[in-house]
């Protein structure tokens, strides 16, 4: 089966310190791509960031980064330099290319 | 160029009602797909449409049904609502056919069962 974990029901960050958010997930596929979510409240989600499995470098948008560890099953979400814009509902995903599957979502507090 | 409408925003039903939801995806995008959205559930996948043709169904029972017309927007409904089918139903859109590329989601529409 497969799955997405995202054991943090709720994260808070300082403003201008640094938060991971973590993701693991299930699948016995070995090619298929990882996306963190962005769902600010009562606004549309929109992506953050993509990782195709088949790369081992790490992507990085900006202040956002990923920690891809293919055999742990592990893609965590790294945000520096929080900002207030980025209190959201975070969303990690993946899909082999048939539908996509989505964790429980963390959602993250910014305190000024 | 406009994104992913989903119309209405806002409706409240009874119990035993149907509903219908439209969604107008991003100009180009052949690819529309609808997720559940619940509080502590995440986001459940409904169904996908490719070119009018439902690609993939997730786990839900038949009173959720969907369907895209040749102009690629979609339409899903639920009939003989219940309690539970209370959550936001969001529609996505996507350029690639192959499902690999980022889905473009629309506002959702909030459904209320009362």
């Amino acid at each position: 089966a497969q799955t997405v974990t995202q054991s943090q029901p709720e994260m808070s960050v300082q403003e201008a310190e640094t938060v991971t958010l973590s993701c693991t997930y299930d699948t016995s596929e070995s090619d298929y791509y990882l996306f963190w979510y962005k769902q600010p409240p009562s606004r549309q989600m929109i992506l953050v960031i993509r990782q195709e499995a088949y790369k081992q470098q790490n992507a990085t948008e900006n202040r956002f980064s990923v920690n891809f560890q293919k055999a742990a099953k592990s893609f965590s979400l790294k945000i520096s330099d929080s900002q207030l814009g980025d209190a959201a509902m975070y969303f990690c995903a993946f899909t082999t290319g048939n539908q996509f599957y989505f964790g429980t979502g963390t959602s993250l507090t910014v305190i000024p | 160029k406009a994104g992913v409408t989903q119309t209405p925003r806002y409706l409240i039903k009874t119990r035993g009602q149907q509903v219908t939801l439209s969604c107008s995806p991003i100009s180009g995008h052949r690819s529309v797909s609808w997720y559940q959205q619940t509080p502590g559930q995440g986001l459940q996948f409904l169904f996908e449409y490719f070119s009018e043709t439902q690609r993939n169904k997730g786990n839900f029972p038949g009173r959720f049904s969907g369907r895209q017309f040749s102009n690629s927007r979609s339409e899903m409904n639920v009939s003989t609502l219940e309690l539970g089918d209370s959550a936001l139903y969001l529609c996505a859109s996507s350029l690639r056919a192959e499902n690999t590329g980022e889905l473009f989601f629309g506002e959702g529409s909030r459904l209320t069962v009362l």
